[in-house]
């Protein structure tokens, strides 16, 4: 099975700042990766399909990179409302497992 | 408006059964894969399984060990999760989605199964 790894568990950060979370594959998956966006009680929502592909409605603050087995969700300018649980999913292979999640609290 | 409802969540003793449905609207179901992902108390998301559109193929987590079985009903725009052998470690949030180029672009208010005497 494909692991993957993101770093860090846990960021805190201000309104304003730039945000990047690091998804690490235990092997090539091209650029079948997923990110996601998770709030306290509620579904997640896909943020960015194949690695670097913004999900409509999406803010542009939001960019996705990588391909290969390194991957990087950044957030230009830290919102209120980007305060959640980030998680990574490989899409290259069964089974679709998910990284263990990046909490961004604020600072 | 896409839609996915899920229902037949509830408190099921240790050893137990329990078949989850997830009901689709909004979109045409049968064009697309969908899945089961749950999420422990506390703890990240875990992928389940996941049906091909025609519902041929199926995929699983090594971890369930057989217990759990994906179906769809193409006709009544549903898809299933039947769930046997149910362990205190099976007890989450199961959540159905659709899938999308990659990802799972749509994805239902999850169902909370809990197992315990």
């Amino acid at each position: 099975d494909i692991q993957l790894t993101q770093s860090p568990s846990f960021l805190s950060a201000s309104v304003g700042d730039r945000v990047t979370i690091t998804c690490r594959a235990s092997q090539g998956i091209s650029g079948y990766l997923a990110w996601y966006q998770q709030k306290p009680g509620k579904a997640p929502n896909l943020l960015i399909y194949a690695a670097s592909t913004l999900q409509g409605g999406v803010p542009s603050r939001f960019s996705g990179s990588g391909s290969g087995t390194e991957f990087t969700l950044t957030i230009s300018s830290l919102q209120p409302d980007d305060f959640a649980t980030y998680y990574c999913q490989q899409t290259h292979t069964y089974p679709r497992t998910f990284g263990q999640g990046t909490k961004v609290e604020i600072k | 408006e896409v839609q996915l409802v899920e229902s037949g969540g509830g408190l099921v003793q240790p050893g137990g059964s329990l078949r989850l449905s997830c009901a689709a609207s909004g979109f045409t179901f049968t064009s697309f894969a969908m899945s089961w992902v749950r999420q422990a108390p506390g703890k990240g998301l875990e992928w389940v399984s996941s049906i091909s559109s025609n519902g041929i193929g199926t995929y699983y987590a090594d971890s369930l060990k057989g217990r759990f079985t994906i179906s769809r009903d193409n006709s009544k725009k549903t898809l299933y999760l039947q769930m046997n052998s149910l362990g205190a470690e099976d007890t989450a949030v199961y959540y159905c989605a659709k899938a999308f180029l990659g990802g799972f672009d749509v994805w239902g208010q999850g169902t909370v199964v809990t197992v315990s005497s």
